[in-house]
């Protein structure tokens, strides 16, 4: 049972890039996240899924996209990339509201993406 | 979202008692409180939470303030490898996301 896996777990960007990274888990949750952590700092969320097909704006949406065309990946893409996106991302799932369990979001280990 | 209030650090002695406090003045009554930490270069955990009563699992005990507008988190017997920051956060039943402060970094001295 691998929970969430994050690709890839490093990368190198130069200014103006696009890349993707990819989130996938393996227990069927509903709910889909994808938060940035800076140096020093909380995470920060970014977008949210509450299910297959729909994405939503969490605190800092500016400069990335997502998809959630299947339910259990979810995709960060930046379709520019900028210095200030240097960072450390967290994917992290969750079943939806009314399941047993739906209060606890589930962590991948990471993917640190630095643009030069 | 409500918002929390932690102490930016602290430190204990290994074996001893942790008592993490957290503040939620503007909690609302749907609000269900969470705690979450984060060892050095992993992803956040989740470790507990709770609504009304205090609650208790294997990692850890919640004990939530009777008007609810406080709560302290408390490792029994804190060890090395409970260094770690301590993130407390509210999340609203129906709420889809939860929203992370700055947490509180926890050291822990042998």
């Amino acid at each position: 049972n691998a929970g969430v896996t994050q690709t890839p777990k490093f990368r190198v960007l130069k200014t103006g890039q696009s890349m993707t990274l990819l989130c996938a888990q393996d227990m069927n949750h509903e709910y889909m996240y994808w938060y940035r952590q800076d140096p020093g700092m909380g995470l920060r969320l970014i977008h949210y899924s509450v299910g297959e097909g729909t994405t939503a704006k969490g605190e800092v949406p500016d400069g990335y996209n997502v998809s959630r065309l299947k339910k259990q990946n979810f995709l960060l893409g930046l379709e520019s990339a900028a210095p200030s996106q240097t960072s450390v991302y967290f994917c992290a799932s969750s079943r939806a509201r009314g399941y047993s369990g739906a209060n606890v979001l589930t962590f991948g280990a990471g993917s640190r993406l630095t643009v030069l | 979202d409500a918002k929390t209030t932690q102490p930016n650090s602290m430190e204990s002695n290994e074996e001893e008692p942790v008592h993490l406090p957290c503040n939620h003045s503007t909690i609302s009554g749907t609000d269900y409180i969470h705690w979450y930490r984060q060892l050095p270069s992993q992803g956040p955990e989740y470790v507990i939470h709770g609504l009304t009563s205090n609650v208790n699992n294997r990692m850890a005990s919640l004990a939530i303030a009777e008007d609810r507008k406080s709560s302290t988190l408390i490792l029994h017997r804190a060890t090395l490898r409970d260094a770690a920051v301590y993130y407390c956060i509210l999340r609203d039943y129906g709420g889809n996301k939860l929203v992370f402060g700055a947490g509180t970094i926890l050291r822990v001295k042998s």
